[in-house]
């Protein structure tokens, strides 16, 4: 079975350009989360969906990033406009959600760089 | 709101010794995972643990939780170069909540 799929896998851009990120959950799954990883300030959770809803988006940083989800079967997480301090990795999380367990299986990742 | 804490944050050890990792976090959980990260890769799921009590092994890497103490330990048995990696806990707050809230990483690094 194919895993989180998240496109592109790097991307350099210069500030002020839009950058779009994109993720496609596992089949099945219902639940999609958008994480941001640095050496500064680890990792942290930005937003995720539950049945292609937003639960949750108080990670988001400011207005300048924006995340949806149009159907079970991709996410996108937009900046704009993208500034240095933006370069990150950025992972896309799915899960199937139950009363059992919320297992998250990670992306690859993207790497964005903000010149 | 849900605090998760490693410690270390850093280990460096030599092959063939034993060590252990701790994670604590600061609610009440019966729901806890481990991940690892090797440099420059995503996050692999490594162990899910669902009770208190439960224990976890695969080849040298043994994971156990607490519930009561809220504390889970990730052991090391005769330490491998190829376990280096980051190693990250995540707990699970359950009852309609997805979210997993992770610990800072514990970076570990086995010296040949």
């Amino acid at each position: 079975d194919a895993g989180v799929i998240q496109s592109p896998r790097h991307e350099v851009t210069e500030m002020g350009q839009e950058v779009t990120l994109r993720c496609k959950p596992i089949s099945g799954h219902n639940s999609l989360f958008w994480y941001r990883q640095t050496m500064m300030r680890g990792l942290e959770l930005l937003i995720y969906f539950n049945n292609n809803v937003p639960i949750d988006d108080s990670g988001m940083p400011e207005d300048r990033f924006s995340a949806k989800m149009p159907n079970a079967s991709f996410s996108t997480l937009k900046i704009q406009p993208s500034e240095p301090r933006d370069s990150a990795v950025y992972f896309c999380a799915s899960s199937f959600h139950s009363s059992s367990y919320n297992e998250q299986f990670f992306g690859p990742g993207t790497r964005l760089t903000v010149l | 709101e849900l605090k998760v804490e490693q410690n270390p944050l850093f280990l460096s050890m030599q092959e063939g010794k034993n060590y252990t990792i701790y994670c604590n976090y600061s609610t009440t959980s019966d729901r806890l995972y481990w991940y690892r990260q090797d440099p420059g890769k995503s996050l692999e799921s490594l162990f899910v643990l669902l009770s208190n009590g439960a224990v976890k092994q695969e080849g040298r890497l043994m994971a156990s939780l607490d519930t009561k103490a809220r504390l889970s330990t990730l052991h090391i048995t005769a330490a491998v170069h190829d376990l280096s990696a980051t190693y990250f806990c995540a707990v699970d707050l359950s009852f309609g909540n997805e979210k997993l809230t992770f610990g800072t990483g514990t970076r570990l690094t086995i010296i040949p």
